[in-house]
């Protein structure tokens, strides 16, 4: 069966420490693992996208990385912000077919100042 | 570009009243896509239409829904008759499809979604 299983599901840090969000799938075949952030009340917005030839994608202090063998990932955030508080949701493209997204339940994440 | 708009972006309805969300994508996007999300069960996918065609509806709960897309600029969910399980949030997305990039072809831009509560 596809499946995405993130942990952990929720999290808190302090302002400006580092944390490490992990993901592991059961997709296959396997096309892309994107990883995406969604506000409260908003809709989720992509931060990186990986194909199984990439095992590390960065965009700003967000950086994700891919391993295809282990079928893991894990996105880090490094000196973490007040506005990083978030749901951050794995999503393996499954393409047996149309690339179906296959999404993880999510991390929620809580940074206190 | 305003990105994926939905409308409305609340509703509360009783039980048994027909609910219409509505959803523009973003222009010159092939695929259109409506999810649901629930604290229980994430993000759902209802039903995917690839140039207004759908291609995948295994994901609509039953018959009360149904999805519409009369135009590459406009779709339609709605819920008839509605019932207080159906509450959540409803989110439409779309995609670039073959009109995009092959890297970007599959990204997914999420609208701001539609909290329907049933009472």
């Amino acid at each position: 069966k596809n499946q995405v299983e993130q942990s952990p599901q929720s999290l808190i840090i302090l302002e400006g420490k580092n944390c490490t969000l992990q993901c592991n799938y059961t997709v296959s075949p396997f096309s892309n693992l994107r990883w995406y952030k969604q506000d409260t009340g908003r809709g989720p917005v992509s931060l990186t996208i990986m194909t199984f030839s990439e095992n590390t994608k960065s965009n700003g202090r967000y950086t994700a990385t891919l391993d295809a063998d282990t079928k893991q990932s894990s996105l880090h955030i490094t000196a973490s912000q007040l506005s990083d508080s978030a749901s951050y949701i794995c999503v393996v493209s499954f393409s047996g077919g149309y690339n179906k997204l296959i999404f993880g339940a999510g991390t929620r994440l809580a940074v206190h100042p | 570009d305003a990105g994926v708009i939905q409308s409305p972006r609340h509703e509360v309805t009783e039980m048994g009243q027909e609910v219409t969300l509505r959803c523009k994508p973003i222009s010159g996007h092939n695929s259109l896509f409506w999810y649901r999300q629930t604290m229980m069960r994430g993000l759902e996918l209802l039903i995917y239409f690839n140039n207004n065609v759908p291609i995948d509806d295994s994901g609509m709960p039953e018959d009360r829904f149904s999805a519409k897309m009369p135009n590459a600029s406009f779709s339609t969910l709605k819920i008839q008759p509605s019932e207080p399980r159906d509450s959540a949030v409803y989110f439409c997305a779309s995609s670039p499809g073959t009109s995009g990039r092959a890297r970007e072809a599959d990204t997914q831009y999420f609208g701001p979604g539609t909290r329907l509560t049933v009472l």
